[in-house]
């Protein structure tokens, strides 16, 4: 029972333009979110998170979005660099005192110069 | 600081043997992960210590699969016996209870069991 779902498994994007990956997940529990970025033979690194009382919080190039009406969030990368290409994961976690993310599987970015 | 340090970076074996995979965690984090990561799974949590005392081992797939943290710098993540099924990735991370939830993760152990 996947609770964290990324459905594009990839997606290709133009260099300079936008490039928008998305989350859904089922729990309505899940109270933080976040999003790290993983290239080829590393370990993931935090990107940017968003807590649930928020809809958006913006970082540089990046901005999550959280609909929780919808258990939704996705992120948007403005504008899209050839050094963005990586995988993308998402994450959710319930703050009960315990420090479990729950992962999506990922979406590959490949960003096209 | 060197981050998170992951031994071995590669590990072939063959079915049936046993497989330690090592961790050191950043100096000063007091929480510690591992993970496996597969195409069809991605991202899973195995177990996770506080204060090298371990919290929730729910992830751990089998009594094949076994972590310690003798210490606050050092874990391991052990096999016993291995199977063909256990190839992947495995993660360590670790976390600062004074950040709010970022994790650091390691390099990774790529497990290949033929």
């Amino acid at each position: 029972d996947q609770q964290v779902k990324q459905n594009s498994p990839s997606l290709s994007v133009q260099e300079g333009r936008i490039s928008i990956l998305n989350c859904d997940y089922t729990n309505s529990m899940f109270d933080y979110f976040l999003w790290y970025k993983k290239y080829p033979a590393e370990g993931p690194t935090f990107l940017i998170s968003i807590s649930s009382i928020k809809d958006k919080n913006e970082d540089g190039r990046f901005t999550v979005f959280l609909n929780k009406s919808a258990k939704h969030l996705s992120l948007h990368i403005v504008p899209s660099q050839p050094g963005d290409s990586a995988v993308y994961f998402c994450a959710a976690i319930h703050d009960s005192g315990t420090y479990k993310y729950i992962f999506g599987t990922g979406t590959r970015l490949k960003v096209l110069a | 600081d060197a981050g998170v340090i992951q031994s071995p970076r590669h590990e072939v074996t063959e079915m049936g043997q046993e497989v330690t995979l090592r961790c050191k965690p950043i100096s000063g984090h007091n929480s510690l992960f591992w993970y496996r990561q597969t195409m069809m799974r991605g991202l899973e949590l195995l177990i996770y210590f506080n204060n090298n005392v371990p919290i929730d081992d729910s992830g751990m797939p089998e009594d094949r699969f076994s972590a310690k943290m003798p210490n606050a710098s050092f874990s391991t993540l052990k096999i016993q016996p291995s199977e063909p099924r256990d190839s992947a990735v495995y993660f360590c991370a670790s976390r600062f209870s004074g950040a709010l939830y970022e994790q650091f993760f390691g390099p990774g152990t790529r497990l290949t069991v033929l």
